[in-house]
C-alpha cells in the first residue's frame, strides 16, 4: 500500500491532453512540493517535473500543479515517446521519509 | 555535465555481504543529497534512504532502517549502499538520485545496479 495514490493506468491518443493525478494527505503533498518521474520500459527513472519546475531538456508539453493534497502532471499534446510509467514522490513529515506513489502506466494509443 | 555512475550488476548468495556504489561528477558532491531507491522485479519505486555527503547526515525509510547502511566518501565523490547479510528478497534494481534538498525531488539519476541474490 503506497502512501500516495495514483491511477493504475491512463491512456490517450497522439496529440491529446492527459492528466495524471497523485493523492496524498496533509503530511506529504499538502506540505511539500511533488516530483514526477518517468520510467520507460523499466529503464532508469528520469525527472520530468519537480514542484512546478520543468527540468532542463524536458519538453514544455509537461506541466505540474497541486491543489490541497492532490498533485497533477499534465501532458499537452501527447507523443508516442511519452508512453511510460510515471511515479510521483514527496516528503512525508510524519514518516520523516520520502514516499512514492504506486505509479501510473501511460499508454499512447 | 552532472552524472551519477553506479557500479555494475552483482550476483550473490543469501547471507553474503555487498556494497554498491554511486559516483557523482560534474557538480559539487558535498552540496547535494544522494538518495537510494529500490525497484523489485515488476514492481514500483520504493525510497530507501538518503545521505548528505557534506556532513554524512543520513536518514532511512522506516521500511529499510536496520536492513541497509548508507554511507559516502566525499574524497572520491561516491555514495554507497550496503548489506551485511543478503536475502533472496533483496533481489532488485537499485537506483541512486541527486537531491538539492532533503525534502526536494531528485533531479539526476544513476543508471541502476541490478542485485541478484540466489543460492
Amino acid at each position: 500500500q503506497s502512501a500516495l495514490t495514483q491511477e493504475a493506468s491512463v491512456s490517450g491518443t497522439v496529440g491529446q491532453k492527459v492528466t495524471l493525478s497523485c493523492t496524498g494527505n496533509s503530511n506529504n503533498i499538502g506540505s511539500y512540493a511533488v516530483g514526477w518521474y518517468q520510467q520507460i520500459s523499466h529503464g532508469a527513472p528520469k525527472t520530468v517535473m519537480f514542484g512546478n519546475s520543468l527540468p532542463s531538456g524536458i519538453p514544455d508539453r509537461f506541466s505540474g500543479s497541486k491543489s490541497g493534497t492532490t498533485a497533477s502532471l499534465t501532458i499537452s499534446g501527447l507523443q508516442p515517446e511519452d508512453e511510460a510509467d510515471y511515479y510521483c514522490s514527496t516528503w512525508d513529515y510524519s514518516l520523516s521519509a520520502k514516499v512514492f506513489g504506486g505509479g501510473t502506466k501511460l499508454t499512447v494509443l | 555535465e552532472v552524472q551519477l555512475v553506479q557500479s555494475g550488476a552483482e550476483v550473490k548468495k543469501p547471507g553474503e555481504s555487498l556494497k554498491i556504489s554511486c559516483k557523482g561528477s560534474g557538480y559539487s558532491f558535498t552540496s547535494y543529497w544522494i538518495g537510494w531507491v529500490r525497484q523489485m522485479p515488476g514492481k514500483g519505486l520504493e525510497w530507501m534512504g538518503i545521505i548528505y555527503p557534506g556532513d554524512s547526515d543520513t536518514r532511512y525509510s522506516p521500511s529499510f532502517q536496520g536492513q541497509v547502511t548508507i554511507s559516502a566518501d566525499k574524497s572520491i565523490s561516491t555514495a554507497y549502499l550496503q548489506w551485511s547479510s543478503l536475502k533472496a528478497s533483496d533481489t532488485a534494481m537499485y537506483y541512486c538520485a541527486r537531491h538539492g534538498t532533503l525534502v526536494g525531488a531528485g533531479d539526476y539519476w544513476g543508471q541502476g545496479t541490478l542485485v541478484t541474490v540466489s543460492s
